[in-house]
């Protein structure tokens, strides 16, 4: 079955740590994005790539970095730098249109103590 | 204003209610909309894409009202399992997704 994958589900972690989250697709899709989700607001957006070896800022992409080296991966390295990391980490993929939903991964519960 | 607005609820209805949900936007060029199901610490799912004439998908309909700027979504004969929060997502651009507009979303319990 096709889908989008994320890991792990959970990740604890001291401030001052980087830590990366995987995101794989094998929907065959060209766009990517990272999106955050705190309690009681909408999805912000952190990068998104719409091809291979791009990608571009989000709405909130300090203290954040991504790499775009296959079409099927997206990891996401929350820096030392990022001053809020606690959140809910979602990635998706889509064809990239506008006209065409996304469809998102199971999420990263990260924890930063 | 926000780009995006949704009452957050909760509605709380019985098992086989009839349940509207309203989202509002700002920018009048919005190109595209859905409606996603988000359940507690999961991740959201598609449940509607919303097209210039509404659509119906079983129990779901979605209606869009350009003049207004808002999207409807009704849920008829309300089961537990619709539990869940609904998120608005509008789409200003038809040539990319990448400026989507995710509501915070209106949160439906059922009860028995």
């Amino acid at each position: 079955d096709g889908g989008i994958t994320q890991s792990p589900k959970y990740l604890f972690r001291k401030e001052g740590q980087n830590v990366t989250l995987s995101c794989e697709q094998n929907l065959n899709h060209d766009a990517m994005y990272w999106y955050r989700q705190d309690p009681g607001q909408g999805l912000r957006l952190i990068y998104y790539s719409q091809i291979v070896n791009d990608f571009q800022k989000g709405d909130i992409a300090e203290g954040y970095s991504v790499s775009r080296e296959k079409k099927e991966s997206f990891p996401l390295t929350v820096t030392s730098a990022q001053k809020n990391p606690t959140a809910f980490y979602l990635c998706a993929s889509g064809t990239g249109q506008g006209f065409s939903p996304l469809h998102f991964g199971n999420g990263t519960r990260l924890t930063v103590t | 204003r926000k780009e995006v607005e949704q009452d957050p609820g909760p509605f709380n209805v019985p098992e086989g209610a009839t349940v509207a949900f309203n989202c509002t936007y700002s920018n009048s060029a919005s190109q595209s909309f859905f409606w996603y199901r988000q359940d507690c610490r999961k991740e959201p799912k598609l449940l509607m894409s919303v097209y210039s004439s509404g659509n119906e998908d079983g129990r779901f309909t979605a209606q869009l009202n350009r003049a207004s700027q808002y999207i409807s979504l009704l849920i008829r004969d309300s089961k537990l399992s619709d539990s869940a929060t609904y998120l608005c997502v509008v789409n200003p651009r038809m040539d990319s997704s990448y400026k989507l507009i995710f509501g915070s979303g209106t949160r439906l319990l059922v009860r028995p």
